[in-house]
């Protein structure tokens, strides 16, 4: 079945660093990609999403290239702040019979001052 | 996107009781879903809530355990039956498509932090 792969974490960053999670998907044909965040306490928002290859998605400061040949959809940012730290889940949408949302494990982020 | 809200945010829970669980979009949605968040997990589909029918399950989840109900295009309620410890998590509801815009993608609630005693 199709599934979602990610980046273990957790991920420590220091203010200003660049940032890159790694996802990687399988699935049948060309499901849509999504970069979700979950602050602390909080549920889901989404963060960008790319429908088809080579979108990218982009939304405050992070981007998101879809990549059919590497079945990839990694996030980066080029200069992370504190506020960033947050729980980020790659998910894929099925193509086939109901269209679900298949999540990564999470990649927890914190970024220190 | 639409505006989602849960009741209860959390609720601490004795075994073997009951909880419901509610769901309110603030504009008429086509699809609306459970998921559940373990301590420390990805988020796992529990049911798609089908408006006027029952619910569609997913492998691993069952009517007795967790009942749903939709009886409009904006709101849906979950509860967690006869529950055990192990039922500690986060529940979310999400909404997708009608007027909460795109139909490709999923807009979540705040969620339901259950703990079970």
């Amino acid at each position: 079945g199709d599934s979602v792969t990610q980046m273990e974490g957790p991920v420590t960053l220091s203010e200003e660093a660049f940032l890159t999670i790694n996802c990687t998907y399988t699935a049948t044909g060309y499901p849509s990609l999504f970069w979700y965040v979950q602050y602390p306490g909080e549920g889901l928002q989404l963060l960008l999403k790319a429908t088809k290859a080579d979108d990218k998605g982009s939304n405050k400061g992070f981007e998101a290239t879809y990549r059919k040949e590497t079945t990839s959809f990694h996030l980066e940012k080029g200069s992370v702040q504190v506020s960033d730290s947050a729980v980020y889940f790659c998910a894929l949408k099925t193509l086939q019979g109901a269209q679900k949302l298949v999540f990564g494990q999470g990649t927890r982020l914190t970024i220190n001052p | 996107s639409a505006v989602i809200s849960q009741k209860p945010s959390r609720d601490i829970c004795q075994r073997g009781t009951s909880l419901t669980i509610q769901c309110q979009v603030d504009s008429q949605v086509t699809m609306m879903f459970w998921y559940r968040q373990q301590p420390g997990q990805s988020l796992t589909l529990i049911a798609t809530a089908n408006q006027g029918s029952e619910a569609t399950y997913e492998s691993g989840f069952v009517i007795d355990k967790f009942p749903i109900s939709r009886p409009n295009l904006t709101f849906s309620t979950l509860t967690v039956s006869n529950m055990s410890p192990e039922d500690s998590s986060i529940y979310l509801c999400s909404v997708e498509g009608g007027l909460a815009g795109s139909t490709d993608t999923q807009y979540f609630g705040p969620g339901t932090r259950l703990t079970v005693l």
